[in-house]
């Protein structure tokens, strides 16, 4: 199946620090991407969709200014955690839709886990 | 608003034997995609099966199929000769057909193999 890469998979920073998370598709084009939360042992919230240069959609009660994404290519969407505070610590995984071939299947990155102290 | 049901939280099966996870959803569209997700301890998400709602024949690969069952909005997933590595937490996802679709998730079931 289509891979997706995600970075980095595990960081540890101070409050009040921002941090990036990268994820890339690595074997196709990726018109559209998504970021996840995951708390443990529950299902995927989806916090934001985004779209290859254009603004990425939030969901509701998801802080833009404080989740920022920017989808600069085809293959390329990042997360940036600003001013992080230990509620922000959580699993990120950011997925990216294949669709070419008719299959217009989701794939998902490996992950990010974020501790904020 | 679409919604994904998987009533179980919690199931454990024998090795080398077969299971069955529940899922239902509700939706008023006629065309959309139904997926099944497995998310082993390394949280890795990985695509299990998937079928078109379109398609009448129930999908299947390898050692898992599904049961669709179109008017009971009904889509559970079966797992044959179950292995260790089949343990993990299941997600059942539905999206619609259209470009800016999104997955809604299930709640998940974590299952569990006993040797």
């Amino acid at each position: 199946g289509a891979v997706v890469s995600q970075h980095p998979s595990r960081v540890i920073c101070k409050s009040g620090t921002s941090v990036k998370i990268e994820c890339r598709s690595l074997d196709f084009q990726a018109t559209t991407m998504f970021w996840y939360r995951q708390f443990p042992k529950q299902s995927l919230m989806l916090m934001a969709t985004s779209n290859e240069g254009s603004k990425a959609t939030y969901e509701q009660g998801v802080e833009k200014d404080k989740f920022l994404i920017n989808h600069a290519s085809l293959t390329l969407s990042t997360l940036t955690v600003t001013s992080a505070h230990p509620e922000d610590s959580s699993f990120y995984i950011c997925s990216a839709r294949n669709p070419s071939g008719g299959t217009d299947t989701q794939y998902f990155g490996p992950g990010t886990r974020l501790t904020v102290l | 608003a679409q919604t994904v049901t998987q009533s179980q939280p919690e199931m454990s099966v024998q090795e080398a034997e077969t299971v069955t996870l529940s899922c239902t959803y509700d939706t008023s569209e006629s065309d959309y995609y139904l997926f099944w997700y497995k998310q082993p301890p390394s949280r890795q998400m990985i695509l299990v099966i998937r079928q078109e709602a379109y398609k009448q024949q129930n999908a299947t690969e390898n050692r898992f199929s599904v049961n669709f069952q179109k008017a009971a909005k009904s889509f559970s997933l079966k797992i044959s000769d179950s292995q260790l590595g089949d343990a993990a937490m299941y997600f059942c996802a539905y999206r619609r057909a259209g470009a800016n679709s999104k997955l809604t998730f299930g709640k998940g079931i974590t299952l569990s193999v006993r040797p």
